[in-house]
């Protein structure tokens, strides 16, 4: 357990509305990380942050925005929710593996099952 | 760029039996290879990883996977399976660079049959 938390854990919404996942780390990671999850494709990297308002796109960042105000909390936003997002979303950090090796190896959150109707 | 393919989508193994799950990866930089592990209904557990040394890595639950750069390979084996090994196993691929960020596989379900 790498103290992430994400929130919701469900969610059902309609096709238009706004909707905004939480990701929240207590171990002060400098990187974070969105993937979606959908059935044979694996995972597939939405946004990153490498620091507080500092995010970067992913493959597939159409149609999600992101925002990292505090070093705990990365927000994914989905302005107009449609149903191609219906989707579990996972958040991820880097751990350093040994100090100052430039080595790192992500955990990841529970996940949040979205639902678009 | 990265990529990785992960040749099969399901193996169904009798309980006790050995399997490998096979990953291949393209890149055209070096790589740090990742095996993970999800089991129905939760996230992902990091099953072992290859950042630099040994080409044969060993992690949790007895599984081991070894790095064949010639061949572009990362296939993750067991030599005795259990009916708890059932799950979906990933492979993921990062290059050297800041973010390091993954690119995942397709996938393999691992079913075992008692």
């Amino acid at each position: 357990d790498a103290g992430i938390t994400q929130s919701p854990r469900h969610k059902v919404t309609e096709t238009g509305t706004p909707v905004t996942l939480r990701c929240h780390q207590t171990e002060n990671h400098r990187y974070m990380y969105w993937y979606r999850q959908d059935p044979g494709h694996g995972l597939r990297l939405i946004h990153y942050s490498y620091g507080v308002k500092d995010t970067d796109k992913g493959e597939v960042s159409d149609g999600y925005s992101v925002s990292r105000s505090k070093t705990e909390d990365f927000l994914l936003t989905l302005e107009s929710a449609t149903s191609s997002q219906t989707s579990v979303y996972f958040c991820a950090i880097s751990e350093s593996v040994g100090q100052g090796s430039g080595k790192y190896e992500q955990f990841f959150g529970p996940g949040t099952r979205l639902t678009v109707l | 760029a990265q990529s990785v393919t992960q040749l099969d989508s399901q193996v169904p193994v009798f309980e006790e039996a050995p399997v490998e799950l096979r990953c291949n990866y393209s890149s055209s930089v070096s790589v740090y290879l990742f095996w993970y592990v999800q089991y129905p209904n939760q996230g992902l557990q990091l099953l072992l990883k290859y950042l630099s040394g040994s080409t044969l890595v060993k992690g949790i639950n007895g599984f081991e996977a070894e790095f064949n750069k010639s061949q572009t390979s990362f296939h993750l084996r067991k030599p005795s399976v259990h009916i708890s090994d059932t799950a979906e196993y990933f492979c993921a691929v990062s290059d050297h660079q800041g973010a390091q960020k993954l690119v995942f596989g397709q996938g393999t379900r691992l079913t075992i049959n008692p």
